[in-house]
């Protein structure tokens, strides 16, 4: 597609739940984060995917996050037994690998809300 | 390591006024910089960004950004504000080409435009 597409835009969950947020990449990026933005705070890294190396999970807060990405196409994010801490907009970006014109392309993010 | 300080959560102007939106970083090897901005409900658009060369980076809406290295600083400035440019701006740092840590954000400055 023309931009990085993130589904759903809004998601209201019951804390507990498991959620799963989707991120459809630019064609042809190799590469994927997702970043976590809590309201008015700034960004937060989560998770990195470049190619078919192995994910940098450093940024994940807990064992109830985690995320899959197949070659160089969809990603998922997948929070288990949802905590109202959960509650931010996830946001996915990708990028055409690494180098001096590298940018990051934002999509415009899920809401998830936990109740 | 690397980090990014946004000076002032809110930053409030008249229309036709300048804007001065701060940013100071610290990296341990030459940054990529970028300034991002963020309209209600939306995901990040990318304003400007300084990788190598001129140090004084022209990007989108009229807005520019000087890189200072002495200073550390990033600061995003725009002659005249107009009521549209309400919006959050994020400024963040690469320090591996966009590799895995990906881009460091800043908390944001939310842009206030009186009338």
């Amino acid at each position: 597609g023309a931009g990085v597409s993130q589904s759903p835009s809004n998601k209201v969950t019951e804390k507990g739940k498991d959620v799963e947020l989707r991120c459809d990449p630019i064609s042809g990026h190799t590469a994927l984060y997702w970043y976590r933005q809590r309201l008015g705070q700034g960004l937060e890294f989560l998770i990195y995917f470049q190619g078919n190396s192995a994910p940098d999970k450093s940024g994940l807060p807990s064992d109830r996050f985690s995320a899959e990405r197949t070659g160089e196409s969809v990603s998922t994010l997948t929070i288990q037994r949802t905590q109202q801490e959960d509650s931010a907009v996830y946001l996915c970006a990708s990028s055409l690998g690494v180098g001096v014109e590298w940018e990051a392309f934002f999509g415009q993010g899920t809401r998830l809300t936990v109740v | 390591a690397q980090s990014v300080t946004q000076l002032g959560s809110h930053v409030s102007v008249s229309e036709g006024a300048l804007v001065l939106l701060r940013c100071n970083y610290s990296s341990s090897v030459p940054p990529y910089l970028f300034w991002y901005v963020q309209y209600p409900n939306q995901g990040l658009q990318l304003l400007l960004k300084y990788t190598t060369g001129a140090t004084l980076v022209k990007g989108i809406n009229g807005f520019e950004a000087e890189f200072k290295k002495s200073e550390t600083s990033f600061h995003l400035t725009k002659p005249s504000a107009h009521m549209s440019d309400a919006a959050e701006y994020f400024c963040a740092v690469s320090d591996q080409r966009g590799g895995a840590d990906g881009l460091t954000f800043g908390k944001g400055t939310h842009l206030i435009i009186q009338p």
